[in-house]
């Protein structure tokens, strides 16, 4: 079974960093793209970033482009998200999730086929 | 970037009943269309794929149609455990985007 467990979330003062953690199990890891979604207390789903699975292809959202980074370790099957200089807009739920329907392994063209529970950021003084 | 319109925002609908959500993208997507499922506290769940590709596991009563800009997601008899907001998200191009929601409520 396809499991994603999400960390690192927590209280941050405007500008400071985080970094949350996505550890995955149940497939292998190494041959899928993952991508970092939020959503905003009382707002929709939000698209944050991806990254393919040798690590050569990072698209992020304007909104996170600059200040925040995905990496992902295959040894230890688990993808990060370090967010830098964050804002009170940053407050959201953070989730990880699988990409590649249908047997495939890209964001892109295929999409997130597998999700982790989320973890909470909440930036605030 | 593609911007993604759903509708409605919000629906009420009684137990039985059939159920369209519509998603109409800015510009041509071809297939490259999901559906997800989030309901209250939880994460979303992936429904439907490639417009019209039920996702496995996925009750029959859902079903998706659509290609180029319109799509829609059709519930075809309304459960109480349909409760939940449903998106759509296109995956044609990054950045990858989602329609803002529609929130389903049992009457």
């Amino acid at each position: 079974e396809v499991q994603l467990l999400e960390s690192g979330g927590g209280l941050v003062q405007p500008g400071g960093s985080l970094r949350l953690s996505c550890a995955a199990s149940g497939f292998t890891f190494s041959n899928n793209a993952m991508s970092w979604v939020r959503r905003a207390a009382g707002k929709g789903l939000a698209w944050v970033a991806s990254i393919n699975g040798n690590s050569d292809t990072t698209p992020y959202a304007d909104s996170v482009k600059g200040r925040f980074t995905i990496s992902r370790d295959n040894s230890k099957n688990t993808v990060y998200l370090q967010m830098n200089s964050l804002r009170d807009e940053d407050t959201a739920v953070y989730y990880c999730a699988k990409c590649g329907v249908g047997g495939g392994t890209s964001c892109q063209h295929s999409g997130l086929d597998v999700w982790g529970q989320g973890t909470t950021v909440t930036v605030s003084s | 970037d593609i911007q993604l319109t759903q509708s409605p925002s919000f629906l009420s609908a009684s137990v039985g009943d059939r159920v369209t959500i519509t998603c109409r993208a800015s510009q041509g997507i071809s297939s490259y269309l999901l559906w997800y499922q989030q309901k209250p506290g939880k994460a979303p769940k992936l429904l439907i794929y490639a417009a019209s590709t039920l996702q496995s596991g996925v009750p029959s009563r859902f079903s998706g149609s659509g290609s180029g800009t319109e799509f829609s997601l059709t519930i075809s008899s309304l459960q109480p455990e349909d409760l939940a907001t449903y998106y759509c998200q296109q995956v044609n191009s990054y950045p990858l985007t989602f329609g803002g929601g529609t929130k389903v409520v049992i009457k």
